[in-house]
């Protein structure tokens, strides 16, 4: 199970938006909606941000929005705020019981 | 109050053993599938395989099959993850995190446990 494809780095400056792309395959994130996003702070354990593409935990603001087309899914940070600034993972159910993370990607804010 | 706990940090030699334990507490044990994913100094994240507190039954990452085991101990709310044939490129943070009930998603992570392999 390769891992899936997401730009090393993406940036903004604060207030404006950045989305990030997360490429894979028809075996997982074109099959599947179980896309799951995470936000990563340096030392820190992950954070579930978007879940089944597109929905919100509660307690995660709605500047974070997440979407599918095809065999890519997406995330878009709107309004970028400097506590933004982390790793950003995608992460995907696939066929036969498998699961793949995203490559990452790392958001500076400018 | 939710909690997923690990075992702390490990030194092991290349070919050795490690077994990490992740001790839950504040829900039903049985209930929620546990997963590991590790993560390389300064890499992404890697997902290893997963258990089901309840029946015990496992899936693995083909990268991982015949290197991991994993199992549990209902009777102390805890499960193991073994990795054996240790390499240098096995150095990693190994985090234990529980899936949302119903769903496809991490919703609770351990803190990490950091094995480095060295001679």
């Amino acid at each position: 199970q390769s891992a899936l494809t997401q730009p090393p780095s993406a940036s903004g400056s604060p207030g404006q938006s950045v989305t990030i792309s997360c490429t894979g395959t028809s075996s997982d994130v074109g099959g599947y909606d179980y896309v799951s996003w995470y936000q990563q702070h340096p030392g820190k354990a992950p954070k579930v941000i978007i879940y089944d593409v597109s929905k919100r935990p509660s307690g995660v603001p709605d500047r974070f929005s997440g979407s599918k087309s095809g065999n890519t899914a997406s995330l878009t940070v709107s309004g970028l705020q400097a506590e933004d600034e982390a790793d950003y993972y995608c992460y995907s159910y696939a066929a036969n019981n498998n699961r793949v993370f995203g490559t990452g990607t790392k958001v500076t804010v400018l | 109050q939710l909690q997923v706990v690990q075992s702390g940090a490990e030194v092991k030699k290349p070919g050795a053993s490690v077994k990490v334990s992740c001790k839950t507490s504040g829900y039903s044990f049985h209930t929620f599938w546990l997963h590991w994913v590790r993560q390389a100094p300064g890499q992404g994240l890697e997902w290893l395989g997963r258990i089901n507190p309840n029946s015990g039954d496992s899936d693995y990452a083909q990268n991982f099959q015949g290197r991991v085991t994993l199992t549990r101990d209902t009777s102390i709310s805890t499960a193991y993850m073994e990795l054996s044939g240790l390499r240098s490129d096995d150095t990693a943070v190994y985090y234990c995190v529980r899936v949302a009930k119903g769903y496809f998603y991490f919703d609770l992570w351990g803190q990490g446990t950091l094995v480095t392999v060295s001679s």
